[in-house]
């Protein structure tokens, strides 16, 4: 039930790009993704509904392919706070209340 | 505006003994949840909590119960700790089908 995430770690100059997906063997009702600096609690960054929509958050978007049960974080013209691990939650509806399952981390780091 | 607050912060209990972790939503949300996260993992689903009932439960024992109050705070509790127990657990509070927030954590050491 867990998400698969890929990679496992990815580590960038700044101003590069880097791709995180998720995916799950599950239907899904909803993919959240959260970013968790060392030592400090996971930070919301959002959340993507079934439809296939996209969804931006200044230079980090993300896009959910409903049929696939999989999701993509995309960090474009990556900056130094954007170190730090990502998580995606999968969200699924069971009996009708939702349950959130994170899946393992991708940790980046960015370098000067 | 307030955000997540748990407590404690730090927590060192012996095996076998009882704890309780407290946590207090941010204002507005009504939905509480629990994870336990260990060093290097991602959060692990323990239960959440809506209208004092425990709608949701992840793959741990009974020995992990827990409660919320009518105001939304929230109630981890754990007896007959295990060394394995060691770990940070987080509170994450949330309204409807919105994002968590999550509360710094109470990172909980058993000897």
């Amino acid at each position: 039930q867990q998400p698969v995430q890929s990679p496992q770690a990815v580590i960038l100059r700044e101003g590069e790009d880097a791709v995180i997906n998720c995916s799950s063997s599950k239907a899904l009702y909803s993919v959240h993704w959260y970013r968790q600096k060392h030592g400090e609690a996971p930070v919301f960054l959002m959340i993507l509904l079934k439809g296939g929509e996209q969804k931006g958050h200044e230079k980090i978007s993300a896009s959910f392919n409903e049929k696939k049960q999989q999701s993509s974080l995309y960090l474009t013209a990556s900056q130094l706070s954007y170190s730090g691990t990502y998580f995606c939650g999968t969200e699924y509806l069971i009996q009708g209340a939702q349950k959130l399952v994170f899946g393992q981390g991708t940790r980046l780091t960015i370098n000067p | 505006d307030a955000g997540v607050t748990q407590s404690p912060t730090h927590l060192i209990k012996t095996r076998g003994q009882q704890v309780t972790l407290r946590c207090s939503p941010k204002s507005g949300h009504d939905t509480v949840s629990w994870y336990q996260q260990a060093l290097g993992q991602g959060p692990q689903f323990i239960f959440q909590y809506y209208e004092e009932e425990e709608r949701q439960r992840g793959n741990f024992p009974d020995r992990f119960s827990g409660h919320q109050f009518p105001n939304y705070s929230s109630e981890l509790n754990v007896n007959a700790l295990l060394l394995g127990d060691s770990a940070l657990y987080l509170c994450a509070s949330s309204l409807g089908g919105g994002g968590y927030t999550f509360g710094s954590g109470t990172r909980l050491t058993v000897v």
